[in-house]
């Protein structure tokens, strides 16, 4: 199915264990982002990539880091989770052009115990 | 830089009432505006946008019009009902061409029966 799926869907993990967050788009957009939401920060953006192999920070990029090596996958790993990185995560893809809004995936809400 | 604020606090009204939720931007140049939709559980959707001053956008009962004079993009649907309950975020997109998109706070909206 066409789309944009994220996985998995919930996750509890331990800190200072690394931990990866899944992010799958079937459109062959350029764009991919990463944001967290968080009561009363709305989203931020954490990495955002025009293409595969190109990568950049964005508000809060300290403790994950992601590759993009093929287009259509855009990995989040948190290298050392600790409890501040408790949050739900997006990913999101878009096209070029005036206009081309984000299509978000479903989330990943993660919790460091 | 970019940005877009939203009016404060979540919005709570009855069925078939009128609903409004302001949004105003700052930006250089011309960029394309946008209102998010995210429903409990879920990832955001897009629910409308417009490219241009003037120009209209609509969906599902929902209007906002881009008006460069007053910055503003306010979202409005003449009747609510229940299912419309739901965190709602303007957005504006990055006039320079990085596709990256500036998100107002959001605004939690509960239509009450």
């Amino acid at each position: 199915d066409a789309g944009i799926t994220q996985s998995p869907r919930y996750k509890i993990t331990e800190t200072g264990r690394q931990v990866t967050l899944m992010c799958h788009q079937t459109w062959s957009h350029s764009y991919m982002f990463w944001y967290r939401q968080d009561l009363g920060h709305g989203l931020r953006l954490i990495y955002y990539s025009a293409a595969a192999d190109i990568t950049d920070k964005g508000e809060v990029p300290d403790g994950y880091v992601v590759s993009r090596s093929k287009t259509e996958n855009f990995p989040l790993t948190l290298e050392s989770a600790t409890r501040s990185q408790t949050s739900v995560y997006f990913c999101a893809s878009s096209g070029t052009g005036i206009g081309y809004g984000y299509t978000f995936g479903s989330g990943t809400r993660l919790t460091v115990v | 830089g970019n940005s877009v604020t939203q009016m404060e606090g979540p919005v709570t009204l009855s069925e078939e009432a009128f609903l409004t939720i302001n949004c105003t931007y700052t930006a250089t140049g011309y960029p394309s505006l946008f209102w998010y939709v995210q429903y409990p559980g879920e990832g955001l959707q897009l629910l409308l946008k417009a490219t241009k001053a003037d120009d209209k956008g609509s969906n599902k009962g929902f209007e906002a019009t881009y008006r460069k004079e007053t910055t503003s993009f306010h979202l409005e649907k003449g009747s609510v009902q229940v299912s419309d309950s739901a965190v709602y975020f303007c957005a504006l997109s990055d006039p320079g061409g990085n596709n990256r998109l500036a998100f107002g706070k959001g605004n939690q909206v509960v239509v009450i029966p």
